[in-house]
């Protein structure tokens, strides 16, 4: 079956660090993948996705690149802030639409200090 | 406006009591679901409904059962509730089957309904 396996947390940097959360998956097909972000006491927000091999999903200065050949989607920021503080969920989407739903790893939560 | 709504945010029961969850969503979405967060976080599905008809049911005890009554709403019902029952439920939905049809790749999400066993 569909697995994601993203890296354990918590992380913690500094303002203006550069960010990298890993994120790997399994999965038959061609899958979409997904960042989904959960702040504080809030639910899950869409960060950014990527529906084929070589895309990039960018949003709010956050990037990943869906890699086919590493089977991975790798979330980066080159400046995180306090606000960014939250918990990260990569994800996946089967791409027969028979499954229809969405895959999570584990989160990764992100803490970031001044 | 919220896209997809839960209602109550917070819910607090005794053990053996039945309780439900309500969702909405004004999308004009085909497709919505429930997924369970536990107290590690970690996310999974439990029901997915395509046009108010069940599509996928993740292996989830009979006490919880899911009502559709239109597209637009996908309620919870728990009935003897029990400690492990406690956690964080979520809402969401899609346009259309995930994967089906070209960019229909999102799901939306609720603010989630933090229930809490004693």
């Amino acid at each position: 079956g569909n697995s994601v396996t993203q890296m354990e947390g918590p992380v913690t940097l500094s303002e203006e660090a550069f960010l990298t959360i890993n994120c790997t998956y399994t999965a038959t097909g061609y899958p979409s993948l997904f960042w989904y972000v959960q702040y504080p006491g809030e639910g899950l927000q869409l960060l950014l996705k990527a529906t084929k091999a070589d895309d990039k999903g960018s949003n709010k200065g956050f990037e990943a690149t869906y890699r086919k050949e590493t089977t991975s989607f790798h979330l980066e920021k080159g400046s995180v802030q306090v606000s960014d503080s939250a918990v990260y969920f990569c994800a996946l989407s089967d791409g027969t639409g028979t499954a229809s739903k969405l895959t999570f790893g584990t989160g990764t939560r992100l803490q970031v200090t001044l | 406006d919220t896209a997809v709504s839960q209602t109550p945010k917070y819910l607090v029961t005794q053990m053996g009591n039945d309780k439900s969850i309500k969702c909405e969503q004004n999308l004009g979405h085909d497709t919505m679901y429930w997924y369970k967060q536990d107290s590690k976080k970690f996310l999974k599905i439990m029901f997915s409904y395509n046009n108010k008809e069940l599509i996928i049911n993740e292996t989830v005890p009979n006490r919880f059962s899911p009502k559709s009554p239109d597209k637009a709403h996908l309620n919870l019902h728990i009935n003897s509730l029990e400690l492990g029952d406690s956690a964080v439920y979520f809402c969401a939905s899609s346009q259309a089957l995930l994967g089906v049809g070209s960019g229909n790749t999102e799901a939306f999400f609720g603010q989630g309904t933090r229930l809490t066993v004693v």
